[in-house]
C-alpha cells in the first residue's frame, strides 16, 4: 500500500512568512510524529499525536510552530512568521506499533 | 535527558571488510534502542530493534548496557550496504517517540 506522503516536498519561503507542510500517515495508523532535521544532523523530535490528540509537543522550538491533527489522520504542521532558522527538512512519521514509518520530508529553504 | 552519540560522520571499508558503526547512549533508565538507515534518495526507514535480536541484510546489534553501547556491525561490507546510518532510542513514559544520534554515513568502496 501506500506509505506514508508529505507535500510539499520542496518549500522556499521569504522570513517572515507563515508556511503550512502536509502529512499523510499510512491508513490505519494511530501515532503520528513530527521531526525536524537540520543540515548534517539527525532528525529532532517535534511533536506527537495519538488519533487526534496532541500528546507532546515539547519539541516545538517556539510558539510559531503549530501542528494538528483534527480529524485523526492527515496532519498539518504551520510555521508563522518563519526565520532563517527554520531552514531544514521536516519529516512526518507514522506507526501502528513500534516501528515509525517515514514519509519523504519537506524541505523548507526560508530566504 | 536522553543522549544518542555516533562519533564518526563518515565510515569508509572496502567491500569484504567488516564494518562497525558505534552507537553510545546516555539514558537512566532501560531505554529501547534502533539503527534506522536512509540509502541514497530513500525514506529513512527502520534496519533494527535491539529487542528483536534479529540479523537484518546481515546486519546486527546488540546492547551493551555495561558499556551503553548498541554498535551496528556486519563481518562483510557490500557495495549495497552504502548509506546514511542513525541510531536512535525510546525510552518509557515517552511516547514511543526517536531521539537520534547524528549519524554515519557508510561508504563502501570496491
Amino acid at each position: 500500500g501506500a506509505g506514508v506522503s508529505q507535500s510539499p516536498r520542496y518549500k522556499v519561503a521569504k522570513r517572515g512568512q507563515d508556511v503550512a507542510l502536509r502529512c499523510d500517515p499510512i491508513s490505519g495508523h494511530v501515532s503520528l510524529f513530527w521531526y525536524q532535521q537540520a543540515l548534517g544532523q539527525g532528525p529532532e523530535f517535534l511533536t506527537y499525536f495519538q488519533n487526534e490528540a496532541q500528546l507532546d509537543k515539547s519539541g516545538l522550538p517556539s510558539d510559531r510552530f503549530f501542528a494538528e491533527r483534527p480529524e485523526g489522520s492527515v496532519s498539518t504542521l504551520k510555521i508563522q512568521r518563519t526565520q532563517q532558522e527554520d531552514s531544514a527538512v521536516y519529516l512526518c512519521a507514522s506507526s501502528y506499533y513500534y516501528e515509525q514509518y517515514f514519509g519523504p520530508g519537506t524541505r523548507l529553504t526560508v530566504t | 535527558a536522553q543522549r544518542v552519540t555516533q562519533p564518526e560522520k563518515l565510515l569508509s571499508v572496502f567491500k569484504g571488510a567488516p564494518v562497525e558503526l558505534k552507537c553510545n547512549y546516555s539514558y537512566s533508565g532501560s531505554p529501547e534502542l534502533f539503527w534506522y538507515v536512509q540509502y541514497s534518495r530513500q525514506r529513512l526507514q527502520l534496519l533494527l530493534r535491539h529487542i528483536s535480536r534479529e540479523s537484518i541484510k546481515g546486519f546486527t546489534a546488540d546492547l551493551n548496557k555495561g558499556e551503553t553501547s548498541f554498535h551496528l556491525k556486519k563481518p562483510f561490507a557490500q557495495e549495497e550496504d552504502s548509506a546514511m546510518y542513525y541510531c536512535a532510542l525510546t525510552f518509557t513514559g515517552g511516547g514511543n517517540k526517536l531521539t537520534f544520534g547524528t549519524g554515519t554515513q557508510l561508504k563502501v568502496e570496491l
